[in-house]
Formats: structure tokens, C-alpha cells, sequence
């Protein structure tokens, strides 16, 4: 198993540009989700979806849009980036939404975003 | 309403010495509480979970930790320190009965070894 795996690992854009980092996982996992990481600040949930077709709103939402077309990827788009947006940014997976239970997550290695 | 705190940034000790990693968590029901690692450039890594099973949970790579409702806290020890261990750490705080948005990463601390 290749766990959960993100694409690119590095990506400079400049402001209003747009861009989809992509995540993929191959363990069946119903949920996925992403968050971004800033220096103190933890990681912060950004969007989560609980199964294909299913996807919510986390703390962070604006400025991104996700989808969940099929049970292994879940992608995360910029629209319009700002500099703002400059992070590391990580996908996850695990057995099942958070309604019954909370299992452990499967953190991808991360996106290193720059926007200029 | 949830939160969890860290309360320090920056753990430094020397091989060999115990490790303690302080977290104060903030729940309206009946926490689950997780430790996460991430060394340099890495993803996160689950080093232990409390679910209100026994209060003293053990992890991995010989950490565990004791979950306290008296204090809210949650804190991370480890007997003997290892140049492994330097990393960051994530306290993490959700409830059953809560939403997907309701999970509360802590800010981190970094623990750094001394030789």
C-alpha cells in the first residue's frame, strides 16, 4: 500500500493564479480530509468528506473548493490565490467519519505552497 | 466547546533524561485525546490515543501518557530520551459527539535533544 500520497511535494504560484493539489489514498478510507499547517498554529482543518459525493466545510474554507468524485481522491483547489494561502498543506484518511468514532488519521507527507 | 493547549513551544533535554510534554484540553463531553509526532518534512504519525478506556495510555517508541480529568490534562512522557525523538508534537483534542470540524490540533511543541 502507498498509504495516502499528495502531489506536488513543492509549488510556487503567484497571486490569482490557480492550482489543485492533489491526494490520493488506497486503503479504502471513507474519510479524507485537508488541512493547512502555519508555524504555531497547528494544523487547521480546511474541508473533510465522509464518503464520495459527501464533503463539508472545516475552520478554514475560504479560498478553497474540494470534491470527492470517487472514494480514493480528494483534491483541494485554490481559486484565486493570495499570498495568504502560503503553507503547508496536508491531506488525510481514516476508516470512518467522526459521527461513530474517531480512528486514527493517515497523514500524506505534505504540500510546501508559496504564493508570491 | 472544545480547545487544547500546549504549554510549551520548545522542550529541549539531553539523551538519556525523561521527556514531558504538557497538554491542557478543554471539552464540553467526554474527550478522545491523541498525541501526533512529525519529524522534519514529514507527515503526522499517531503516537497514542486515550477513548475513555484506561487512563494510562501506552504508544509507541516507548511514550505514553496519562489522561487526568481532574486537571484536563493529557501530558506526554517518555522515560529516556532518544536523538529519534527529536520532532514535533500535536496534542489533539475531539469528542464522539462531535463533527468532523470540532477535531483541535494543538500549536505543537517541538522537542529537541541534546547529545
Amino acid at each position: 500500500n502507498a498509504g495516502v500520497t499528495q502531489t506536488p511535494k513543492f509549488q510556487v504560484l503567484k497571486t490569482g493564479q490557480s492550482m489543485t493539489l492533489q491526494c490520493a489514498q488506497d486503503m479504502n478510507h471513507e474519510y479524507m480530509s485537508w488541512y493547512r499547517q502555519d508555524p504555531g498554529m497547528g494544523l487547521r482543518l480546511i474541508h473533510y468528506s465522509v464518503g464520495a459525493g459527501i464533503t463539508d466545510q472545516g475552520e478554514v474554507p475560504n479560498g478553497y473548493n474540494v470534491s470527492r468524485s470517487t472514494t480514493e481522491d480528494f483534491p483541494l483547489r485554490l481559486l484565486s490565490a493570495a499570498p495568504s494561502q502560503t503553507s503547508v498543506y496536508f491531506c488525510a484518511s481514516s476508516y470512518q467519519g467522526l459521527a461513530d468514532s474517531y480512528n486514527e488519521q493517515f497523514f500524506g507527507p505534505g504540500t510546501r505552497l508559496t504564493v508570491l | 466547546a472544545q480547545s487544547v493547549t500546549q504549554l510549551d513551544s520548545h522542550v529541549s533535554v539531553s539523551e538519556g533524561t525523561p521527556v514531558l510534554l504538557r497538554c491542557n484540553y478543554s471539552s464540553s463531553y467526554s474527550p478522545s485525546l491523541f498525541w501526533y509526532v512529525q519529524h522534519p518534512n514529514k507527515g503526522l504519525q499517531l503516537l497514542l490515543k486515550y477513548t475513555s478506556a484506561a487512563t494510562l495510555v501506552k504508544g509507541i517508541n516507548g511514550f505514553e501518557a496519562e489522561f487526568k480529568k481532574s486537571e484536563t490534562s493529557f501530558h506526554l512522557t517518555k522515560p529516556s530520551a532518544h536523538m529519534s525523538d527529536a520532532a514535533e508534537y500535536f496534542c489533539v483534542v475531539t469528542s464522539l459527539y462531535s463533527s468532523a470540524s470540532k477535531i483541535i490540533f494543538g500549536s505543537g511543541t517541538r522537542l529537541s535533544i541534546r547529545p
